[in-house]
């Protein structure tokens, strides 16, 4: 069975650029998140998909910052404009349901200069 | 104070030590406690599970919560050198068990042959 698939696995745009961050989950789970590490932070929880639906945006940083999963297959995570602190690791992460194991990507790097 | 504390290291230890892996945190309304582990340029990949306090064994690994003091372990024992990566503690608190995963920052170790 194929994993959690990302797509880039690294990025390197200018500040002011618009960069779209995708995943692709285990087939049949309904959950998707994303998370992000920032240099030296920890993993952070970003959102939630559960089919197409967010059900939960607590951790999204601000409105350059747009996730969607059209369909309740693959999602995009875009962030436009970059700024310098948006670099890091971002992972997205899928499950059967809430009460599942939730696996990892490898991760998209996102580095802004 | 963060949630989630976790000495980053690194930790450098010989073939065959036990390692000693610990988190401390702050709310007391986490229930779930994970250890993941995660090698270089990798996604992070769930390593041990344990709800409420207690022990938990699984081959080499133990996990330990002891929700009074608010601590967490996670040993190893006869480390192996396929066992370098980056350890990282995380829990949650929702009414399902993987829901809204909050992660420490990672210790890294190193098993040297």
């Amino acid at each position: 069975e194929a994993g959690v698939t990302q797509f880039p696995s690294h990025s390197v745009i200018e500040k002011g650029q618009t960069v779209t961050l995708r995943c692709d989950p285990i087939s049949g789970h309904d959950n998707l998140y994303w998370y992000r590490r920032v240099m030296g932070k920890e993993i952070k929880f970003l959102l939630h998909f559960v089919k197409e639906s967010k059900q939960d945006e607590s951790g999204m940083p601000n409105n350059r910052f747009l996730a969607e999963r059209t369909g309740g297959t693959y999602s995009t995570l875009k962030v436009q404009p970059a700024e310098l602190e948006d670099s890091g690791v971002y992972f997205c992460a899928s499950s059967h349901d809430l009460a599942s194991e939730q696996f990892f990507g490898p991760g998209t790097r996102l580095t802004v200069l | 104070q963060k949630e989630v504390e976790q000495d980053p290291g690194p930790l450098s230890v010989p073939e065959g030590a036990i390692v000693s892996l610990n988190c401390t945190y702050s709310n007391s309304a986490f229930q779930y406690f994970m250890w993941y582990r995660q090698y270089s340029r990798k996604g992070p990949e769930l390593l041990m599970y344990t709800y409420s306090s207690g022990n938990k064994e699984d081959g080499r690994f133990t996990a330990q919560v002891d929700k009074s003091s608010k601590y967490i372990s996670l040993f190893i024992r006869d480390s192996q050198p396929s066992d370098s990566a980056t350890y990282l503690c995380a829990m949650s608190g929702r009414e399902t068990s993987y829901d809204k995963v909050i992660f420490g920052p990672g210790t890294s170790l190193s098993v040297i042959p």
